[in-house]
């Protein structure tokens, strides 16, 4: 089993559409969770830390369900340049950082 | 602006040929990491680097060594080529050890061995 799974997509919305996706990791001793994202033929940046409480910047919100142990990204107000490949990388206890293959969104207008 | 330098984007290489990627990082980490990039399979560690002169193996390190002989330089070396290697090659540093800080990506190097 992979360490970070996610669902490849693409999820192709509208604009202004809100779109929302999940991410199962199978430690349930990971530490820390992020989202990055990757434009095609970029390389990843950080989009944004995921915290126990769950946490919002601007129009994203990340969420982390330890019972279920999966993390989501939700994107609201969706815009043509949110299209990208949102990749999850969880940190296991012995600071391992696992990633998953990514998730691609397409925005069209 | 923080900067993470890979000296090629694309390259074309033959099977058994030696390959050197290089990475240059500005930005004074002392954390450095080489990955591989491939389609249904997320990014790979191949091997991280903590200190000057200081290497360790990451997930699939067969058939890669690397160099780190100052601190903002580190370089990946395949010793002999193979068609499997073909890949998309990602350098990043960090200011942290690995998983507890923001990682910082280089542009990538695209190989292609035939």
């Amino acid at each position: 089993r992979k360490e970070v799974e996610q669902d490849p997509g693409p999820f192709n919305v509208p604009e202004g559409a809100t779109v929302a996706f999940n991410c199962t990791y199978s430690n349930s001793a990971s530490q820390s969770f992020f989202w990055y994202r990757q434009d095609c033929r970029k390389e990843p940046k950080l989009l944004m830390s995921v915290y126990s409480s769950g946490n919002e910047d601007g129009r994203f919100t990340a969420q982390l369900n330890r019972a279920s142990q999966y993390i989501s990204l939700l994107i609201r107000d969706s815009k043509l340049s949110d299209s990208a490949t949102y990749l999850c990388v969880v940190n296991s206890p012995s600071y391992k950082l696992s990633f998953g293959a990514g998730t691609t969104v397409t925005v069209r207008a | 602006d923080v900067k993470v330098t890979q000296s090629s984007r694309y390259l074309v290489k033959r099977t058994g040929e030696k390959v050197f990627l290089e990475c240059v990082q500005d930005m004074d980490h002392e954390n450095m990491f080489w990955y591989r990039q491939d389609p249904g399979l997320g990014l790979r560690l191949i091997y991280f680097s903590y200190d000057v002169k200081m290497k360790e193996k990451g997930d699939i390190p067969e058939g890669y060594s690397v160099s780190r002989e100052k601190k903002e330089r580190f370089s990946l070396i395949l010793e002999s080529a193979s068609t499997n290697q073909t890949s998309m090659y990602l350098c990043a540093s960090s200011r942290t050890t690995q998983g507890t800080g923001e990682l910082f990506f280089g542009e990538g190097s695209r190989l292609t061995v035939l």
